[in-house]
């Protein structure tokens, strides 16, 4: 079975300071890998994913993140964080050619100015 | 193109009472999920499915029932509500796995 550890439940950082969320996966089959954001109220909205080719993975708002098969990680990173991403970002992982995506516990980061 | 639609948005429930959340997608996805989120837990899947008329049980399915009559609708039924079932419901669809869309969310409470 496939599980996802979000190591950190709070993350709190001050304006323009770099970011950094973990994500370590459990897999014994490849899979895709994937970050959203919630906002407060909101739904979900998809950051970035990993499904295949280079490991360097961008996104949407200045996001990347880095798969690391060996490691079995895909930190989520920003060199320098707005006020405005103050939410809670979600890892999550897909069993390639299945059909279930499984979620981490998620991370609050919380951006002080 | 409304992507993946949740109604209604908002409920509140008796215990032992009934009610069935609806989830639309127009995307012609095969398959769907409900999720349900509760504070320090994530989402956890409680049904899914991954053609019309077919169903499978996720992670929490207890007290929930599931039907894809329709490859663009999957409902999820609470046949008698219970205040642990208070959460917020998304439901989501797929392509093949490589790409979920979800809904809005629906606030469930059940006093």
């Amino acid at each position: 079975a496939q599980s996802v550890t979000q190591l950190d439940s709070q993350v709190p950082v001050f304006e323009e300071a770099p970011v950094e969320l973990r994500c370590n996966y459990s897999s014994s089959v490849s899979v895709y890998l994937f970050w959203y954001v919630q906002y407060p109220n909101q739904g979900l909205q998809l950051l970035l994913k990993y499904l295949s080719g280079s490991t360097l993975v961008k996104g949407i708002n200045g996001f990347e993140a880095e798969f690391n098969k060996s490691q079995t990680s895909f930190h989520l990173r920003k060199p320098s964080v707005h006020i405005s991403d103050t939410a809670e970002y979600f890892c999550a992982v897909s069993v390639f050619n299945t059909d279930k995506l499984i979620f981490g516990t998620g991370t609050r980061l919380q951006v002080f100015p | 193109n409304a992507g993946v639609t949740q109604t209604p948005k908002f409920r509140v429930l008796k215990t032992g009472q009934s009610m069935t959340l609806l989830c639309a997608q127009d995307m012609n996805h095969e398959y769907m999920y409900w999720y349900r989120q509760d504070p320090g837990m994530g989402l956890r899947l409680i049904h899914y499915s991954v053609g019309e008329g077919t169903t499978a049980k996720g992670e929490v399915p207890d007290g929930y029932n599931v039907s894809r009559l329709k490859k663009q609708n999957f409902l999820l039924g609470l046949e008698s509500a219970a205040p642990s079932q208070t959460s917020v419901y998304f439901c989501a669809s797929s392509y093949r796995g490589d790409g979920f869309y979800f809904g809005p969310g629906t606030r469930l409470l059940v006093l």
